[in-house]
């Protein structure tokens, strides 16, 4: 079985600038998460998707960050303009129904 | 509110001493508890997680976990640590119904000595 691929493994930006991640979840996997994971912090959710709708966004800073889920199938996360703050390690995971969480290997996004 | 607390930040071990690392969480409803392991550059992979049944729970790589409900604890340990262990591990909760998110703690990065 294929894991959650995601892209690009690393991004480094100035601030102001606009980024997308990738997302590609295993197949068949209806639920998409995004986590943020910042140096020497757990990861934090930052929104969910149920097959192409949003489940919870509450922690998601809505005025740089967005996200979609076209198809229920890929998904991007997208910064803009992005912050110092906003450098982390941002994870993909997917989940079929039930608790079988598998997570991707990550981007890590610089910020300078 | 749903919270997970790793009391110990960084712990270092020599290799062949058993390992505890201690988890605490808050929820109201019964728990879905889980280990993961994150090395260098690399993603979350399952250690183990509890869901229900024998509170003690075996996993992968020789590592186990205890579930006590009395004390909100799901502490993971392993009897002989190799230096491959060392590595970042994080416990978390499962919140389960429509939401079914993982709530994390801030993590134990474990050192392992020769």
């Amino acid at each position: 079985e294929a894991g959650v691929a995601q892209s690009p493994r690393y991004k480094i930006i100035e601030k102001r600038q606009s980024v997308a991640f990738w997302c590609n979840p295993i197949s068949g996997h209806a639920t998409l998460y995004w986590y943020q994971q910042i140096l020497g912090q757990g990861p934090k959710l930052l929104i969910q998707f149920q097959n192409n709708g949003v489940v919870d966004d509450s922690q998601l800073p809505k005025d740089r960050f967005s996200a979609e889920r076209l198809k229920g199938v890929d998904s991007t996360l997208k910064i803009q303009p992005a912050k110092l703050e906003d450098s982390a390690v941002y994870l993909c995971a997917s989940s079929p129904q039930g608790h079988g969480y598998t997570f991707g290997s990550g981007t890590r996004l610089t910020v300078v | 509110a749903q919270s997970v607390t790793q009391p110990d930040i960084h712990i270092t071990v020599s290799e062949g001493a058993s390992l505890e690392l201690r988890c605490n969480y808050s929820y109201g409803a019964t728990p879905y508890l889980f280990w993961y392991v994150q090395s260098p550059g690399q993603g979350l992979q399952l250690l183990l997680k509890y869901f229900s049944g024998d509170t003690l729970v075996q996993g992968i790589k020789g590592f186990e976990a205890e579930f006590k409900r009395s004390q909100s604890s799901f502490n993971l340990r392993k009897p002989s640590v190799h230096w491959s262990d060392a590595a970042e591990y994080f416990c978390a909760v499962g919140t389960g119904g429509a939401t079914n998110k993982l709530i994390f703690g801030t993590g134990t990065l474990l050192a392992v000595q020769p």
